[in-house]
């Protein structure tokens, strides 16, 4: 079946513009997560939903920075007033209901990322 | 919070030699720690994974070693190809919780042929 996909893969927008990130998870995996990953760095966490809500958040920069995935299946991360800063790749990734394993660990998938770029 | 060091950053070796990577991490009760093989503009792929109750685990020519006590763990490679050039990551995180992974910042391995 098909991956992790996210759009646009590069968005270039002007400082203190808006911008949408999209990302469509793999079809039955309730948990989604959001990163960023600046060059030579790892992924850095942003939020995490579990179905439709956003279970932890604590990663999202400031409050400029917000997302929502209302039927628990698409996700839309939303940057406002967008600064150089936010310059980076943001990933998306999405695994099994990650309760469902006693103790256990769901595999993470990768989408491809949209690399966003702030003028 | 966790924190997760990786070394090094650049790993340069001949085709057919081994390659190491090593990670350390700060919190104990991470006990779940896996690796990723992200190729140029590619996205990041699990490669192997070890859980804190064991102490190696291999997949044909790769391998990882975890020290508990000394909170350490290490990924190995032999016998190198240049198709396993690639930035390595490597995380930690703890199961029963939100299963968020603290990533290391990379290894950027280059297998010269």
């Amino acid at each position: 079946g098909a991956g992790v996909s996210q759009t646009p893969s590069n968005k270039v927008t002007e400082k203190g513009k808006y911008v949408e990130l999209r990302c469509d998870p793999i079809s039955g995996h309730t948990a989604l997560y959001w990163y960023r990953q600046s060059l030579g760095q790892g992924p850095e966490f942003l939020i995490y939903f579990q179905g439709t809500g956003a279970a932890d958040d604590s990663g999202l920069p400031n409050d400029r920075f917000f997302a929502v995935r209302p039927e628990g299946s698409v996700s839309t991360l939303k940057i406002q007033r967008t600064e150089r800063g936010d310059s980076a790749v943001y990933l998306c990734a999405s695994s099994f209901n990650t309760l469902a394993l006693a103790g256990g660990y769901n595999e993470q998938f990768f989408g491809p990322g949209t690399r966003l770029t702030v003028l | 919070g966790e924190n997760v060091e990786q070394h090094p950053s650049t790993l340069s070796v001949q085709e057919g030699d081994s390659a190491v990577i090593k990670c350390t991490y700060s919190d104990s009760a991470s006990n779940y720690f896996p690796w990723y093989k992200q190729e140029l503009g590619k996205r990041p792929q699990l490669i192997i994974d070890i859980r804190s109750n064991v102490g190696e685990k291999k997949d044909q020519r790769i391998a990882v070693t975890l020290n508990k006590t000394a909170k350490h763990f290490s990924l190995h490679i032999t016998e190198t190809q240049p198709e396993d050039s690639a930035v390595y990551f490597c995380a930690a995180l703890t199961s029963g919780g939100s299963y968020i992974p603290t990533f290391g910042r990379g290894t950027s391995l280059i297998v010269h042929p």
